[in-house]
């Protein structure tokens, strides 16, 4: 199993311009999750999906959208890019059979730098 | 509304010497309680959590973190530590009756091996 993975590795974007991240899991998990990591302030949620054809806002969804349009996939769109977004992205899964309990399995990261 | 705090941003430590790293957490409702860890350039993974029962629970490489209801803390300690466990090391909380598994994580501590 590759597990979580995470497409692309690295980006540079300017100011203003739009990309999508792709989050992909085999492990036949229900939930998945989009964070953020900037120093000093750990991983904030962005959005999340508790299944198939749903998404929720976490706690600083502003500027992205989400779409689980198959259950393996997850991605994260920023339609215009600002210097705010530079951060390093996590996308995680999990079963969901108790979802507070459960144990979140991690991709590898993007790092995306907004110029 | 729920928060976690880990008291030290940074905690250089000797190889084979002992080290402690703190969380507290504040929230209104009963939570699950996680410690993740990140190695360098890798996602998170699961060290250990607390979900019930007994309040200290131990990870299979000799880390282990105690509950303490009554001062809302969830420390980690280990007795020696290797310069393998360099890494950074994050507390995080879950909403015990939420059904959405969403993680409220601290600002993360680096634990920094000296030979």
């Amino acid at each position: 199993n590759a597990g979580v993975t995470q497409t692309p590795k690295f980006r540079v974007l300017k100011t203003g311009q739009s990309m999508t991240l792709l989050c992909a899991q085999d492990m036949n998990h229900e939930y998945m999750y989009w964070y953020r990591q900037d120093p000093g302030m750990g991983l904030r949620l962005i959005h999340y999906s508790v299944g198939e054809g749903t998404t929720a806002k976490g706690e600083v969804p502003d500027g992205y959208n989400v779409s689980r349009l198959k259950k393996q996939n997850f991605l994260l769109g920023l339609e215009s890019a600002a210097p705010s977004q530079t951060s390093v992205y996590f996308c995680a899964s999990s079963y969901s059979r108790a979802p507070s309990t459960d144990t979140q399995y991690f991709g590898p990261g993007t790092r995306l730098t907004v110029l | 509304a729920q928060s976690v705090t880990q008291l030290d941003s940074q905690v250089p430590v000797f190889e084979e010497a002992p080290v402690e790293l703190r969380c507290n957490y504040s929230s209104s409702v009963s939570v699950y309680l996680f410690w993740y860890v990140q190695y360098p350039n890798q996602g998170l993974q699961l060290l250990l959590k607390y979900l019930s029962g007994s309040t200290l629970v131990e990870s299979i490489n000799g880390f282990e973190a105690e509950f303490n209801k009554s001062q809302t803390s969830f420390h980690l300690r280990k007795p020696s530590v290797h310069i393998s466990d360099t890494a950074e090391y994050f507390c995080a909380v879950s909403e015990s009756a939420g059904n959405t598994g969403k993680l409220i994580f601290g600002q993360g501590t680096t634990l920094q091996v000296k030979p």
